[in-house]
């Protein structure tokens, strides 16, 4: 079974502070992802990461920042937390080619206030 | 520009009806489409890939080109079908990069 895993489910942070999101996954996926999901906007891409130390823009990349220091580990990063950013993170991974679809870990919440 | 088009913001149906879950897709080659559900405060999860035209927990899409559709398909509703249902198509312009372009998602409620 693929496991994705995020490091919080819940977060509160000031506005401001500086965030760090992570995941894990352990199936060997050289994609990984991050979304925000908000209610009436469904799923939207921030970064992705398609190898080690690659990274692409999403459609929703500013206020974001992103690393991937090792295939296993995706990073997403909130320079400085506004209330605009409060919602709920997705992150997700994939082999190459995406006959198999995305996994998705189960979500961090995150309010920012 | 590819995109895909859930219409429905919500679908309410008795349990036992029938259930249809709409998905328009945009682009001009052949697609590769899925369907993604998120169960209450459950993680987002595959429930199948147009390729592998299969079954899962009864749903059922077929792949209309002339239409550019990929309707959801259900023929009896259960009450534990309630869930946030996703349409997914495979981003052909970004080479082996895995990603997707996702619809807005539909809602479903069964109602006992």
């Amino acid at each position: 079974d693929v496991k994705v895993t995020q490091s919080s489910r819940y977060l509160v942070k000031r506005t401001g502070e500086k965030v760090f999101l992570e995941c894990v996954q352990d199936m060997d996926h050289e994609n990984m992802f991050w979304y925000r999901q908000d209610p009436g906007l469904g799923l939207r891409l921030i970064y992705f990461s398609y190898d080690v130390k690659m990274k692409e823009k999403g459609d929703i990349p500013e206020g974001y920042s992103v690393s991937r220091e090792k295939k296993e580990r995706f990073s997403l990063i909130l320079e400085s937390a506004s209330t605009n950013q409060t919602s709920m993170y997705l992150c997700a991974s994939s082999f190459a080619g995406t006959a198999s679809g995305q996994f998705f870990g189960p979500g961090t919440r995150l309010t920012v206030l | 520009a590819q995109r895909v088009t859930q219409p429905e913001k919500l679908l309410s149906v008795f349990k036992g009806a029938p259930v249809e879950l709409k998905c328009n897709y945009s682009y001009s080659g052949s697609p590769e489409l899925f369907w993604y559900v998120q169960y209450s405060r459950q993680r987002l999860q595959l429930l199948l890939r147009h390729i592998s035209r299969e079954s899962i927990k009864g749903f059922t899409a077929d792949l209309n080109k002339g239409e550019t559709s990929f309707h959801l398909k259900k023929p009896f509703a259960q009450e534990e079908d309630s869930a946030m249902y996703y349409c997914a198509l495979r981003d052909h312009g970004s080479g082996n990069t895995g990603k997707l372009i996702f619809g807005q998602g539909t809602t479903l409620q069964v109602k006992p």
